[in-house]
């Protein structure tokens, strides 16, 4: 199975701040990369698929970057509504693996 | 509106079994690969199975394997989840989830279409 990992585990941020989150394959996937938002008491939702494509709706502030096994995920000018917990999900190959997710949480 | 809406979570004992449904509205998902994943409380996602459109092919995590069966009714848009010989820790939300594309031999796997999700409870 593929394993993923995700830095930091935890970030405090401000509205404004610039965010960055790693996320890491135990293996190669190309760009077969997702991430996903989550915000508490509700279901995940799609930002980012193959590791750079936008989902349609999501704001421009979001972009991801990465290819192989080392990927990225940007918040360029956090919102208010970006307070909430993050997921990579590797869509390579079964079993699909998610990260173990990193909390965005006020300063 | 397009949604996924699960339903048939509940209590359980230990040893027991549930179905768990997943209806679609708004669009067709009958050429989409439909999944669930799981999140236990406090903790991850952790993806469960995926049933192909035409639902001949399924894959499944190790963890359920043999225990979890997935199936589906395109007349009705709806796909199942059978839960049986259910464990503590298979305690979680349930989620369905939408392939972001038609298909099933393409490699990209992504969902872009989550339902509410149904809660799960296993205990004596």
């Amino acid at each position: 199975d593929i394993r993923m990992t995700q830095s930091p585990s935890s970030v405090s941020a401000s509205v404004g701040d610039t965010v960055s989150i790693t996320c890491r394959a135990s293996q190669v996937i190309s760009n077969l990369l997702a991430w996903y938002q989550q915000k508490p008491g509700r279901a995940p939702s799609l930002l980012i698929y193959a590791a750079s494509s936008l989902q349609r709706g999501v704001p421009s502030r979001f972009s991801g970057s990465g290819s192989g096994t080392n990927f990225t995920l940007t918040i360029g000018g956090l919102q208010p509504e970006d307070f909430a917990t993050y997921y990579c999900q590797q869509g390579n190959s079964f079993p699909f693996t998610f990260g173990p997710g990193t909390k965005v949480d006020f300063k | 509106e397009v949604k996924l809406v699960e339903s048939g979570g509940g209590l359980v004992q230990p040893g027991g079994s549930l179905r768990l449904s997943c209806a679609a509205s708004g669009m067709s998902v009958s050429s989409y690969a439909m999944s669930w994943v799981r999140q236990a409380p406090g903790q991850g996602l952790e993806w469960v199975s995926v049933i192909s459109g035409s639902g001949l092919y399924t894959h499944y995590a190790d963890s359920v394997k043999g225990r979890f069966t997935i199936s589906r009714d395109n007349s009705q848009e709806t796909n199942f989840l059978q839960l049986s010989s259910l464990r503590v820790e298979d305690t979680a939300v349930y989620y369905c989830a939408k392939r972001h594309r038609r298909g099933w031999l393409q490699s990209d796997f992504f969902f872009d279409l989550w339902g509410r999700g149904t809660l799960v409870i296993v205990s004596s």
